[in-house]
Order: C-alpha cells, then sequence, then structure tokens
C-alpha cells in the first residue's frame, strides 16, 4: 500500500525566508507524488507532480519538490517565502486514499 | 469548463436527519472521488466511481453512507440519521483515466454541521 507522512503540522516562516515542507512515502513501486494547496475556504488545488520524468519539479507559484529515491522523500520548497503563501499544504501519492495530514504555513511580516 | 462544482457549500442539520450533497465533475472526467476532511487533517477517503460504477469503498463509509452517480456524470452523498461525528467537510474531486499520473480537481467542498 502506499501512504505519505509529513512532518511538521505548522510551520511558521518570516516574509522573504526559505518555505522547507517536508514529505516521506511509502511505496512498494515509484510512486506518483503530489503537493497540494488549499487555501482558506476554498479546495484543494494542484501546486505540482513527480511522475518520474525529472526528479526536480517545478511547480506554480515558484515552489518547487524534488524526489529523492534514497531517502524516500518529496520534499517541498520556495527560497522566499510570500504573504500570499500561507495556506495548507498536502503531500499525497497517487491512488484515491493517500493524503498527508497537512502542514499549515504562516508567514511573518 | 467550470472546474467540479459542489452543492451546498454549507448545511445545517440536526442530529437524526438526513442529507444529501451533489458534486458535478469536469464533464470529460470519468472518476469522481468522495473525501471526509476534518479541522487540522488531510483528505480522509470515502468511495470513487469510475463512470457509474462505484469502484471502491473505505472502512469509513458506515451504512448509514450511500453514494451514487447514475449516469456517471454527478454523484450525490447521501448521510443518513446523522450523528455529530459527521461534522465535517465533504470534499468531491474527479479525473480522467486517460490522464495516467491521476491527478485530483477538487471542488470547494460542502461544510456540514450536525447539531
Amino acid at each position: 500500500a502506499q501512504s505519505v507522512t509529513q512532518l511538521g503540522s505548522h510551520v511558521s516562516v518570516s516574509e522573504g525566508a526559505l518555505v522547507l515542507l517536508r514529505c516521506n512515502y511509502s511505496s512498494s513501486v515509484p510512486p506518483y507524488l503530489f503537493w497540494y494547496v488549499q487555501y482558506p475556504n476554498q479546495g484543494l488545488q494542484l501546486l505540482l507532480k513527480y511522475t518520474s520524468a525529472a526528479t526536480l519539479v517545478k511547480g506554480i507559484n515558484g515552489f518547487e519538490a524534488e524526489f529523492k529515491k534514497s531517502e524516500t522523500s518529496f520534499h517541498l520548497t520556495k527560497p522566499s517565502a510570500h504573504m500570499s503563501d500561507a495556506a495548507e499544504y498536502f503531500c499525497a501519492v497517487s491512488g484515491p486514499g493517500s493524503f498527508g495530514a497537512g502542514t499549515t504555513v504562516t508567514v511573518r511580516a | 469548463d467550470t472546474g467540479v462544482s459542489q452543492d451546498p457549500r454549507h448545511k445545517i442539520t440536526k442530529r437524526g436527519q438526513n442529507v444529501t450533497f451533489r458534486c458535478d465533475p469536469i464533464s470529460e472526467h470519468n472518476r469522481l472521488y468522495w473525501y471526509r476532511q476534518t479541522l487540522g487533517q488531510g483528505p480522509e477517503f470515502l468511495t470513487y466511481f469510475q463512470n457509474e460504477a462505484q469502484l471502491e469503498k473505505s472502512r469509513l463509509l458506515s451504512d448509514r453512507f450511500s453514494a451514487e452517480r447514475p449516469k456517471g456524470s454527478f454523484s450525490t452523498l447521501e448521510i443518513q440519521r446523522t450523528e455529530q461525528g459527521d461534522s465535517a467537510m465533504y470534499l468531491c474531486a474527479s479525473s480522467s483515466s486517460r490522464d495516467r499520473d491521476e491527478k485530483l480537481f477538487f471542488g470547494s467542498g460542502t461544510q456540514l454541521s450536525v447539531l
């Protein structure tokens, strides 16, 4: 069975600082991996996806994630946080039932 | 394409009442999913359809819950004899089986409050 674990339920960063959200996966075969973002009172939106074409994946809004098979990780980063990045972020593995518990990002002015 | 739409956005009901939610997926998507999300948690899978066939149901889906997708387009999720523990956001998502990576497109959800 495929699953993901997100490390850290809350991350607080200063505007302009690095954002790092951690996700580890468990899968017997190379998975497809996703990061979704959920803004307050909105549905989830796809941020980026890994489908084995390239280990470094670039997404929307300046986010990127690196697939590391040796570490079974798919961490999400953004070099410089913006106030508009305040949201909840979910890591997911392909298949209908495999979302992480989410990480809430707050951005301090 | 207007995306995935869900109706209603909010539902307040009394314990013991039945409620029904509707989801309209993206028109060319043949797969439709229902999830439940509570505060501070990720979406929990409930069930999924490919066309009109219900292919998978979670153990979370008690016999008070039933979902249908009669014509392979919109879907309904009914909860009978609601309990306070059913209070949650119910999310619908859709995808295409031609999309090999199974990325999901979500609606804005229906927030259920059971008093």
